[in-house]
């Protein structure tokens, strides 16, 4: 049965790096791994993508291992804007499963 | 460039009706997916269509169908309405289908529906 796994909550102050990590023992081996971001009353907003190693854009870095089975969010220097629900995305087959969303509070 | 646009934005009805969903996908997006967001499931993928073909599909009962129109805009239909299905659903539209995209998705605000 095809599984996205991730922690359900996570702290931070302003400032820190916050890297959370997402399992997917299922993987394909063409399936991408996406994470997304997700505000109250909003519909979530992709951040980054990945499909093996390190990837890198202006507002995160995804680090995922050579075994593919799980991938890790970076985001450098949080914010209180960061506050938020971020997701990982897998498709397993023609199902795609996002994992249950981990809730970031940024603190001052 | 506008969004993804979906309506109506809030809806109620009963147990036994049936409704239907709007999305309107960016311009020139062909792909349109639907999601179903709950509290005690989080995130499920519905379907998704591509050039009025569904492409994919996930784990929810017949009752839950769509299709999509020569415009790209898609629409969600849910029969016979149960408790559980009170929800905000979601679409998300892509330039091309998931397996040939870069797996972006640009989503839609939601229709926010629940059942009395």
């Amino acid at each position: 049965l095809a599984k996205t796994t991730q922690p359900i909550s996570m702290d931070s102050y302003e400032g820190q790096e916050v890297n959370i990590t997402c399992s997917h023992n299922n993987i394909a081996t063409n399936d991408y791994i996406t994470w997304y971001q997700q505000f109250p009353s909003q519909g979530p907003r992709f951040i980054i993508q990945g499909y093996k190693t390190k990837v890198t854009n202006e507002v995160a870095s995804l680090f995922i291992p050579a075994d593919r089975k799980s991938s890790t969010l970076s985001l450098p220097r949080v914010s209180l804007s960061d506050t938020a629900v971020y997701y990982c995305l897998v498709a397993y087959g023609q199902n795609f499963v996002f994992g249950p969303g981990t809730r970031l509070s940024v603190l001052p | 460039k506008a969004g993804v646009t979906q309506t109506p934005r809030y809806l109620i009805k009963t147990r036994g009706q049936q409704v239907t969903l709007s999305c309107s996908p960016i311009s020139g997006h062909r792909s349109v997916s639907w999601y179903q967001q709950t509290p005690g499931q989080g995130l499920q993928f519905l379907f998704e269509y591509f050039s009025e073909t569904q492409r994919n599909k996930g784990n929810f009962p017949g009752r839950f169908s769509g299709r999509q129109f020569s415009n790209s805009r898609s629409e969600m239909n849910v029969s016979t309405l149960e408790l559980g299905d009170s929800a905000l659903y979601l679409c998300a539209s892509s330039p091309t289908y998931y397996r040939e995209n870069t797996g972006e998705l640009f989503f839609g605000e939601g229709s926010r529906l629940t059942v009395l």
